[in-house]
């Protein structure tokens, strides 16, 4: 079975500095995705930044990137200098190559301080 | 722009009445999913279409529907509408199956049962 775990229900981070949010995951699939999407107050869900399991070098994607960490079974999103626009639900999620669905974790809630 | 478009955005039905929310693609995805999203959880994937193959999640109520008369459409129909089905529910695609492939959503139906 496919899971996500997201152990920060909250986060708040000072403008302009970086932020870590955390999700761990469990799969016994050799070959899997891992994916991280914003979701702000208006609802829409944002895809940031997607590792491949069998990806040697972590993703990036401008201020975004993911720390993976393969043997821990870990994908953190780190977020680099931190706007006010940041503030939003953050959703780790993993597709495994077979199947077609998406798991999701309970998601983190950043705020960003002015 | 390539697009998930959901109509209405905003919906309201009374308590038992049957409700139909639409979502359409320019994108020519294979894959389409149907998620109810309540406030501060994760989204939850009600089911989805690889083409015209159908899948429900097992814990999918009978109270909703789903149809995709082509590749564009897909409706998702609740039959009887009770006050726990209100909510946001999210469309979204994917081009095929694989561990690679992100998906992209909508803007969301927010639905409201009186």
């Amino acid at each position: 079975a496919q899971k996500i775990t997201q152990t920060q229900p909250g986060m708040f981070v000072q403008e302009k500095e970086a932020v870590t949010l955390d999700c761990t995951y469990d799969t016994s699939d050799p070959s899997y995705g891992l994916f991280w999407y914003k979701q702000p107050s208006s609802g829409e869900m944002i895809f940031l930044i997607y590792q491949g399991s069998y990806d040697q070098q972590n993703a990036t994607e401008g201020r975004y990137s993911l720390n993976f960490q393969k043997a821990r079974k870990s994908a953190n999103l780190v977020i680099s200098a931190s706007q006010l626009g940041d503030s939003a639900m953050y959703f780790c999620a993993m597709r495994s190559n077979t199947g077609n669905q998406f798991y999701f974790g309970t998601g983190t809630s950043l705020t960003v301080i002015p | 722009d390539a697009m998930v478009i959901q109509n209405p955005r905003y919906q309201v039905t009374q308590f038992g009445k049957p409700v139909t929310l639409s979502c359409s693609q320019t994108l020519n995805h294979n894959v389409m999913y149907w998620y109810q999203q309540k406030s501060s959880q994760a989204p939850k994937l009600l089911f989805h279409y690889y083409d015209k193959d159908f899948n429900n999640e097992a814990d999918t109520p009978d109270n909703f529907q789903s149809r995709r008369p082509n590749t564009s459409f897909c409706f998702l129909d609740i039959r009887s509408p009770g006050l726990g089905d209100a909510a946001m529910y999210l469309c979204a695609t994917s081009p095929t199956s694989g561990a690679a492939y992100e998906q992209y959503f909508g803007p969301g139906t927010r639905l409201t049962v009186t």
